[in-house]
């Protein structure tokens, strides 16, 4: 159980377009699910928490306005990078909590990587 | 704010015990979680410690000091498939989990 499914896995776009990543819990209910970004050999940063039917909370640093987040259901979260550049190209990664499990257990996607020309 | 500092690469050979440290500093602090991550992969939940001393979970253990603010993983008995970079994580009082700077485990024959 607790499974988390993210797609695409991999994602090549010219500069200035929009890529839109979804996530879903397919077996529970995630109120909460977490957005990650990760560079080559380097820590997961938090980027958002993403809440169900309302507004995500951003981390200090990220642009809201560039990183889209809605979470209009209660398996479904999706980061839309808007207008991407170069310096965006990166590993995605959501995660989530599943229902009776502890609250340090996150359940990860399997992430997206985003490559702009 | 958060930091949670790890070496960046350990080598170890097959059949080998490796421990990977974890020092960290933070505002609130509810446990020491540890992920594994294959590369290009998701991580994976491997062990969580709320209170001091050992948990163990079959070749992995992992331990804390919460006066110290440390704590280390515990590898025993080396596969291949260990090769994986391993991170410890914190959450405090907010509902986030923060990752540490990750350690690179390379298994060697």
């Amino acid at each position: 159980g607790a499974v988390v499914s993210q797609h695409p896995s991999r994602v090549i776009c010219k500069s200035g377009t929009s890529v839109k990543i979804e996530c879903r819990s397919l077996d529970f209910q995630a109120t909460t699910m977490f957005w990650y970004r990760q560079f080559p050999k380097q820590s997961l940063m938090l980027m958002a928490t993403s809440n169900e039917g309302s507004k995500a909370t951003y981390e200090q640093g990220v642009e809201k306005d560039k990183f889209l987040i809605n979470h209009a259901s209660l398996t479904l979260s999706t980061l839309t990078v808007t207008s991407a550049h170069p310096e965006d190209s990166s590993f995605y990664i959501c995660s989530a909590r599943a229902p009776g499990q502890r609250r340090e257990k996150l359940f990860f996607g399997s992430g997206t990587q985003l490559s702009v020309l | 704010g958060q930091s949670l500092e790890q070496p960046s690469e350990v080598t170890a050979v097959e059949g080998a015990i490796v421990q990977i440290n974890c020092t960290y500093q933070t505002s609130g602090f509810y446990g020491l979680s540890w992920y594994q991550q294959h590369d290009g992969g998701a991580p994976t939940f491997l062990s969580y410690n709320a209170l001091d001393g050992l948990e163990e979970t079959g070749r992995f253990s992992s331990f804390l000091s919460r006066s110290d603010s440390y704590g280390y993983l515990l590898l025993q008995e080396l596969q291949m498939k260990d090769s994986a970079s391993y991170f410890c994580a914190v959450g405090g009082a907010t509902n986030k989990l923060i990752f540490g700077t990750g350690t690179l485990l390379a298994v060697q024959p």
